[in-house]
């Protein structure tokens, strides 16, 4: 089975930089996501990590460590609009299906 | 990136009957297509893996009866809720990878469809 860890809420300041930390345990593994989701909306795509190490994508980057079972995200230089929930979701545990975390609900504040 | 259209995205019905939602790519062609659930502040439940052309694949929990999917063609994915009841109001959310999808694993969502049974 699989099995997701997040923190379920954070708070940080605009302009700040926030790192959420995500932990699995898992049978089988073949890829972490990461996903942002504003409330009453559909997920939308972040990041992909299938090897170690760290992925940047402009204010977005995600790191993995397979050994450790560990992953973040982290945000740069906060707006506002960042305020969302986001997923961490694990790919393995056999077949393509994505299972996803809890969630860590971000608030951002001025 | 691709493109799933999900409809309609708010439903209110009433207790016993049945609502169907449908789930399309629109710029690109899902053999599989993915059916998640999403209470109020938790994550998203994989319902069901719907496969074109053949049954769809239940998770652990959810009723096949119940939930009925059905994925006709390769852009079309349907999932009726029958016989609906207070307990099924939900967020339904449809998802599905194309081709460079298949290599990553990324998914694309649907907008979702919003279920409140009175």
């Amino acid at each position: 089975g699989q099995n997701i860890d997040q923190p379920t809420e954070m708070t940080a300041t605009e302009g700040a930089i926030v790192q959420i930390n995500c932990t699995y345990q898992t049978s089988g593994f073949n890829g972490l996501f990461w996903y942002q989701q504003h409330a009453g909306e559909a997920p939308t795509f972040l990041s992909y990590n299938v090897l170690d190490g760290l992925e940047e994508k402009g204010r977005f980057s995600s790191f993995l460590s397979r050994s450790k079972g560990y992953s973040y995200l982290l945000l740069k230089e906060l707006q506002m609009k960042d305020s969302a929930s986001y997923l961490c979701a694990l790919r393995g545990g056999g077949g393509n299906k994505l299972t996803f975390g809890t969630g860590t609900q971000l608030k951002v504040e001025l | 990136g691709a493109v799933v259209s999900q409809h309609p995205s708010r439903v209110i019905c009433k207790s016993g009957t049945s609502v169907k939602i449908e789930c399309r790519s629109l710029d690109f062609q899902a053999t599989t297509m993915f059916w998640y659930r999403q209470f109020p502040k938790q994550s998203l439940m994989l319902m069901a893996t719907s496969n074109e052309g053949s049954k769809a694949t239940y998770e652990q929990g959810v009723e096949k009866d119940k939930f009925l999917i059905n994925h006709a063609s390769l852009t079309l994915s349907t999932l009726t809720v029958t016989s609906a009841h207070p307990e099924d109001s939900s967020f339904y959310i449809c998802s599905a990878r194309d081709l460079e999808g298949l290599r990553t694993g990324e998914l694309f969502f649907g907008e979702g469809s919003r279920l409140t049974v009175l």
